[in-house]
């Protein structure tokens, strides 16, 4: 098993431009999450989704969107990339267990600087 | 709002033993779960506490106290590998995780 794993580890872009990460899971876990994380904060939710088809918002939404057509992977988009989206995003999974006991495993993250 | 508190930084001898504290407040409770993340490297998942008392797992243990919204990650016979950021979070009524900023805990020899 692989895990989750996120494409490119690594990308550099101009301001204006566009560009996809990819999220795969082979767990076959129902919720998917999209992270980014700056220093000297806490990671912090873009989207989510809770299975196949539907995605939701979470803390810091703007400037981003996501899609999940199929349920072992996850794309978040970035239209028009801005210096302040300059972070470290990372991926997660879960499965939901009713009692709480979600815990999430994380992808290896992509380092993306915005020029 | 809602809220995580942890120490920046902490600095330990190797052999020794430390404890990272976390305050939280947040709207609803559905536990506490500490991570542990290498630097360059993603989170991984070292414990979950959604009861009061001590979870111990090999050299590490957690904390909880639901009622003073604490809980402490409690590292034993450290090794220079323990040397890295860990994060506690807390599940929302919401069950979305609320992330504190992590503690860098550096081992010294």
């Amino acid at each position: 098993n692989a895990g989750v794993t996120q494409t490119p580890k690594f990308r550099v872009l101009k301001t204006g431009q566009s560009m996809t990460l990819l999220c795969a899971q082979d767990m076959n876990h129902e919720y998917m999450y999209w992270y980014r994380q700056d220093p000297g904060m806490g990671l912090r939710l873009i989207h989510y989704s809770v299975g196949e088809g539907t995605t939701a918002k979470g803390e810091v939404p703007d400037g981003y969107n996501v899609s999940r057509l199929k349920k072992q992977n996850f794309l978040l988009g970035l239209e028009s990339a801005a210096p302040s989206q300059t972070s470290v995003y990372f991926c997660a999974s879960s499965q939901p267990g009713g009692t709480g006991t979600d815990t999430q495993y994380f992808g290896p993250g992509t380092r993306l600087t915005v020029l | 709002g809602q809220n995580i508190d942890q120490p920046t930084e902490m600095t330990a001898t190797e052999g020794a033993i430390v404890q990272i504290n976390c305050t939280y407040q947040t709207s609803g409770f559905n536990g506490l779960f500490w991570y542990q993340q290498h630097a360059g490297e993603a989170p991984t998942f070292l414990s979950y506490n959604v009861l009061d008392g001590l979870e111990e797992k090999g050299r590490f243990s957690s904390f909880l106290s639901r009622s003073k919204g604490y809980s402490y990650l409690l590292l034993k016979e450290l090794q220079m590998k323990d040397s890295a950021s860990y994060l506690c979070a807390v599940m929302d009524s919401n069950y979305q995780l609320i992330w504190g900023a992590g503690t860098k805990l550096i081992i010294k020899p």
